[in-house]
């Protein structure tokens, strides 16, 4: 049973483009979170998904970031116009339903804005 | 607004050592808290997850214990192993809510 897939895992961008992560969830997985770690400081909530809905995305900066997890395919955070404070490890978690379970983390997507 | 605190922020320890990680919250109305492991430049390993209901989970050498009126946890590590270093997490979420709140860690080092 393969874990939470991210990709790519390291993404190096320049300021200005737009970043694209992926992640797929456990099988059997509805329910996705992502979290970002900022060097140096400890992982910060950003959105939270099930199938085709935002639940909550109360840690999602205003502007220029969007999570969607499709009802085919993987959740995938978009960070538009990206600048040099975006650069942070990205982890997307899944868990079979709600607040009671267990979180999986994948292994992170690096991303380095030039 | 949920709040967690790990102490210590670091500990060096020999091998064979038993070891005690704090971690604290605000929000007592949490209905489980997650242990997990974090090797450098990797993603996070899930140690332990104990429901609200429970005051203890253990797997293999991991012990954690949970009191929601003192609004504290703890990771008891048996006989540590080089292998055990690493920064260790603890997060609790706030309520109802699934968002996790994390501590800031405790980096582990075990010494030969």
């Amino acid at each position: 049973n393969a874990g939470v897939m991210q990709n790519p895992r390291h993404l190096v961008r320049r300021r200005g483009q737009e970043a694209r992560l992926r992640c797929s969830p456990m099988k059997g997985h509805s329910h996705v979170y992502w979290y970002r770690q900022l060097p140096e400081e400890g992982l910060k909530f950003m959105v939270y998904l099930q199938k085709e809905n935002i639940i909550d995305e109360s840690g999602m900066p205003k502007e220029r970031f969007s999570a969607e997890f499709p009802k085919e395919g993987p959740s995938i955070l978009r960070i538009q116009q990206v600048v040099r404070g975006d650069s942070a490890a990205y982890f997307c978690a899944s868990s079979i339903s709600g607040w009671t379970d267990t979180q999986y983390f994948g292994p992170g997507t690096r991303l380095t804005v030039l | 607004k949920q709040e967690v605190t790990q102490i210590p922020a670091a500990l060096s320890v020999p091998e064979g050592e038993n070891l005690v990680l704090n971690c604290s919250f605000t929000d007592s109305a949490i209905y489980n808290l997650q242990w997990f492991r974090q090797d450098p430049g990797k993603g996070l390993t899930s140690l332990l997850l104990i429901q609200s209901s429970q005051r203890e989970q253990t797997s293999g050498r991991l012990n954690a214990s949970l009191d929601k009126s003192s609004g504290r946890s703890t990771l008891y590590i048996a006989a540590s192993q080089p292998g055990d270093s690493a920064t260790y997490l603890c997060a609790a979420p706030t309520g109802t809510a699934s968002k996790l709140t994390f501590g800031t860690g405790t980096r582990l080092q075990v010494t030969l």
